[in-house]
């Protein structure tokens, strides 16, 4: 079974672009969330969506946004890039029905603001 | 502000000792995650521990929770080279919402020589 799935693997962009960042949850999986994890710190909680509809927003600035689509899958999106979005932005899924279920983690998408 | 605090944040282990990392965290969650990174890779979860007292134990790696304490303890039992990786504890943003909003502290980087 394919696991979660992150679209680009690796980015470079310059400040002040945009980035769209893409994830496929685990087939059956209806809660997707996205963390940033910067280089030699836990990740970050930035967005969590169960059916389409936002759950939960992390401590980020309106220059992030994200959706999720009918099919699950999920986009993040950051505007106006600064140095400090540099970092690995993985994306989680789960069924998102009961309270004894773990996250399970895509490998990420390693993003890099020049 | 929830907090999530580990230590150590580095551990170099030799090969067949028993070692221990510790999580206090400062919400009143009875739920607590914990999950290993090797370098350049995701997260793959560990346990799930979902109660006071609970204990979860899997190969060389058991994990208990103390609520009242706020405390959790991962123990390492003959520790071995395959076990060097970046272990992360983590817990529910919101008491009580599994929904994949997890706050995770800063790692325990587990570094086994022989």
């Amino acid at each position: 079974d394919a696991g979660v799935t992150q679209s680009p693997t690796h980015l470079i962009k310059t400040r002040g672009q945009h980035v769209t960042l893409r994830c496929s949850p685990i087939s059956g999986h209806k809660s997707v969330s996205w963390y940033q994890q910067v280089l030699g710190q836990g990740p970050q909680f930035i967005f969590q969506y169960y059916e389409k509809e936002e759950r939960g927003r992390g401590n980020f600035p309106d220059r992030f946004s994200a959706r999720q689509f009918p099919n699950y899958s999920s986009e993040l999106n950051v505007n106006a890039l600064l140095l400090g979005d540099s970092a690995l932005y993985l994306c989680a899924s789960s069924l998102g029905r009961n309270t004894n279920e773990k996250l399970f983690f895509g490998s990420g998408t390693q993003l890099s603001v020049l | 502000e929830l907090k999530v605090e580990q230590n150590p944040l580095f551990l170099s282990m030799q090969e067949g000792k028993n070692y221990t990392i510790y999580c206090n965290y400062s919400t009143t969650s009875d739920r607590l995650y914990w999950y290993r990174q090797d370098p350049g890779k995701s997260l793959e979860s560990l346990f799930v521990l979902l109660s006071n007292g609970a204990v979860k134990q899997e190969g060389r790696l058991m994990a208990s929770l103390d609520t009242k304490a706020r405390l959790s303890t991962l123990h390492i039992t003959a520790a071995v080279h395959d076990l060097s990786a970046t272990y992360f504890c983590a817990v529910d943003i919101v008491p009580g919402d599994s929904w994949g909003k997890l706050q995770f502290g800063a790692g325990t980087q587990v570094v086994v020589t022989p």
